[in-house]
Order: C-alpha cells, then structure tokens, then sequence
C-alpha cells in the first residue's frame, strides 16, 4: 500500500516559475524524503528531511514538513527544462533500529516549458 | 562508477519462464533493497538485505520470487514462471555510512521486465 500521496498529479509550469508539488501519509515517521525520477530511469535522491526538522533547503530546493499534519512539501525556484521528470516523497516508518523501508507515493509528473 | 549498478536493463521474455536480475550496491554499503514499479506508480518494497541476512520480505513477494546476497556483496532476484502481472521495473537501492547517512538509500537504473 502506499502511504505518500503526492498532489498535484500532474503539474505544467513555464521555465523559471516556481513549482510547489505536496505530499501526504498516514502514519508517524522516521523521515521524508523526496526523489526525482526522468521517463523510465532510475530515482535520484533530492534530500531528506527528519520527523524533527521543519524545513530544509538545498540548491534551488526547499522541503518544509508538517508533522502534525503529515504533510510535506517541495518547492523548486527558478524551473530549468531540465526539472522535468516525476517527483516521489517517500517516508520511513521503521521502529527503533529498523530496515528503513521506504513506502512511496504515486508521485507527481512535473512539465517545465521552455 | 561507484553508484549502484543493475543488469541487465532489459529483459523481454515469455510467459512460464524465469528470469534472474543482477545488483551491485555501493561498494561500501552494506544494505541493499529490492522494489517493483509499475506504470504510472511510485515504487513498492519487495525485500532487503542487511550484508547477506534477509531480514524483510512484503508480502508481494510470491513464492515464485527469491532474493539472494551472498557474501554480502551483490544481489540476485530470480522470478520462477513468470507471469504478465510480473511485467514492471524492478528498482535496486543501497545504503550504508558511506556515502551516508545510513538512511538515505540511493537506486539504482532498474530492470525493466516485460512478460509476454
């Protein structure tokens, strides 16, 4: 089952806009982290941020999470073509020492236009 | 390359055969994970590794799959007569302390299946 839900589904912006993509789950956390995936690769980790932190930033990214709303969110400034590919929050549940299994959203498919 | 390998990266075969993938981790990691991804979803936790000890398996893996490390190095995952529903992109990760943090798991190109 899927714990993220990633919103919006499906995002379009003009190059150099900012896009903002949400993310939700059900249950308590370890950590979120955000993955990038371009058409049939491989995911590349963004960043993570842990259930104790509020916002985190990197390069032109910024994840805030919310733990008492289980959400969180990314936002990337200054869109370049490139950024085009599917976003995916992924959380970790683990109790204790656990697996660090990841359980990830349906995740949401960013357009930028040149 | 010192990231995580996977071969081959694609593999078309027919519907009763079995198939085996291959993953190599990040040299120094000592875990290593398995998903499935289907089209249009995000990524599915099959099993993991800690060095050679299989210590979780979801309950998406059938008995038609098997996951082996030995030695603790590289990963196998065999599907036995496989089925068109077997058809995905079957994602490998690591982890370790280096390149760390010992939760941020890095993937690997995956295995693209298609069963016909």
């Amino acid at each position: 089952s899927q714990q993220g839900e990633e919103d919006p589904q499906a995002l379009s912006i003009q190059e150099g806009e900012n896009a903002t993509m949400n993310c939700s789950y059900k249950t308590s956390i370890n950590n979120l982290q955000w993955y990038r995936q371009n058409s049939g690769r491989g995911l590349v980790h963004l960043i993570l941020i842990r259930s104790n932190e509020r916002e985190k930033h990197s390069g032109r990214l910024r994840v805030t999470l919310d733990t008492s709303k289980k959400s969180s969110s990314l936002l990337i400034t200054a869109s370049r073509a490139a950024d085009t590919a599917s976003y995916f929050c992924a959380t970790d549940a683990s109790a204790g020492a656990g697996s660090y299994q990841l359980t990830f959203g349906k995740g949401t498919k960013l357009s930028v236009i040149p | 390359d010192t990231g995580v390998s996977q071969n081959p990266r694609h593999k078309i075969t027919k519907r009763g055969q079995n198939v085996t993938f291959r993953c190599d981790p990040i040299s120094e990691h000592n875990r290593l994970y398995w998903y499935r991804q289907t089209l249009g979803q995000g990524p599915e936790f099959l099993t993991y590794f800690q060095n050679e000890a299989q210590l979780e398996k979801s309950r998406l893996l059938s008995d038609r799959f098997s996951a082996e490390r030995p030695k603790g190095s590289f990963s196998t995952l065999e599907i036995q007569r496989t089925e068109q529903g077997d058809s995905a992109m079957y994602l490998c990760a690591s982890s370790g302390t280096r390149p760390g943090p010992l939760d941020t798991q890095y993937f690997g190109p995956g295995t693209r299946l298609t069963v016909l």
